[in-house]
């Protein structure tokens, strides 16, 4: 867990706002890059996800963007709804094992 | 598609004791993962089975875990002498080969008093 950094910890926007969230690695050998929506008492479920040979990804609401040489990928919500309020990871990696980030609470204010 | 299921949803127990949950992944998955998640921190890996098969284990697991998956079906993950550390949620996942998605389970809340 130590190899991905996720930022920012908590977040607050108003209806209609662009939440961005951040994931730095460090595993170069990483070939899968997606993000998680977690709510409360439930386990986490896939958002989007990228390979690394493709620099963005776009799905309805949600974009990935992928930066290889920083290792860096971002998470876009366009046009927030209060039902996105949730925590959201990042998890790096591929096949046998993937690294989670810390999250990032995000709460859509109406 | 009925989901990964989890079972018990919730345990209590006394430190020293033992624990055993179930997973039961979605039936056409090959791919098992075990995660630990405490509060305000994100699921951490614990162990993968390839169908029956134990392929990866986390330094995390330490010798009080163990984890099984006979006949590539369900799993279950057993605590021995149970601690207070290690109150957690235990998250199950499946997926199938060649597809890194993950499907999560709701997860087995344990607390040790």
């Amino acid at each position: 867990q130590q190899q991905v950094k996720q930022s920012p910890q908590s977040l607050i926007v108003q209806k209609g706002g662009i939440p961005i969230i951040n994931c730095a690695y460090e595993n170069t050998a990483f070939d899968y890059f997606p993000w998680y929506q977690q709510f409360p008492g439930k386990g986490p479920a896939l958002l989007i996800a990228i390979r690394p040979d493709v620099s963005e990804k776009k799905e309805g609401r949600f974009t990935i963007s992928f930066n290889k040489s920083a290792k860096q990928f971002s998470l876009h919500i366009m046009d927030s709804q209060p039902g996105d309020s949730a925590t959201y990871f990042c998890a790096p990696g591929g096949g046998n094992q993937f690294y989670f980030g810390t999250g990032t609470s995000l709460t859509v204010i109406p | 598609d009925t989901g990964v299921s989890q079972d018990p949803r919730h345990k209590i127990t006394k430190r020293g004791q033992n624990v055993t949950f179930r997973c039961d992944p979605i039936s056409e998955h090959n791919r098992l993962y075990w995660y630990r998640q405490t509060l305000g921190q994100g699921p951490e890996f614990l162990t993968y089975f390839q169908n029956e098969a134990q392929l990866e284990k986390s330094r995390l697991l330490s010798d009080r875990f163990s984890a099984e998956r006979p006949k590539g079906s369900f799993s279950t993950l057993e605590i021995q002498r149970t601690e207070q550390g290690d109150s957690a949620m235990y998250l199950c996942a499946s997926g199938r080969s060649q597809v890194d998605e993950q499907f999560f389970g709701p997860g087995t809340r344990l607390t040790v008093l």
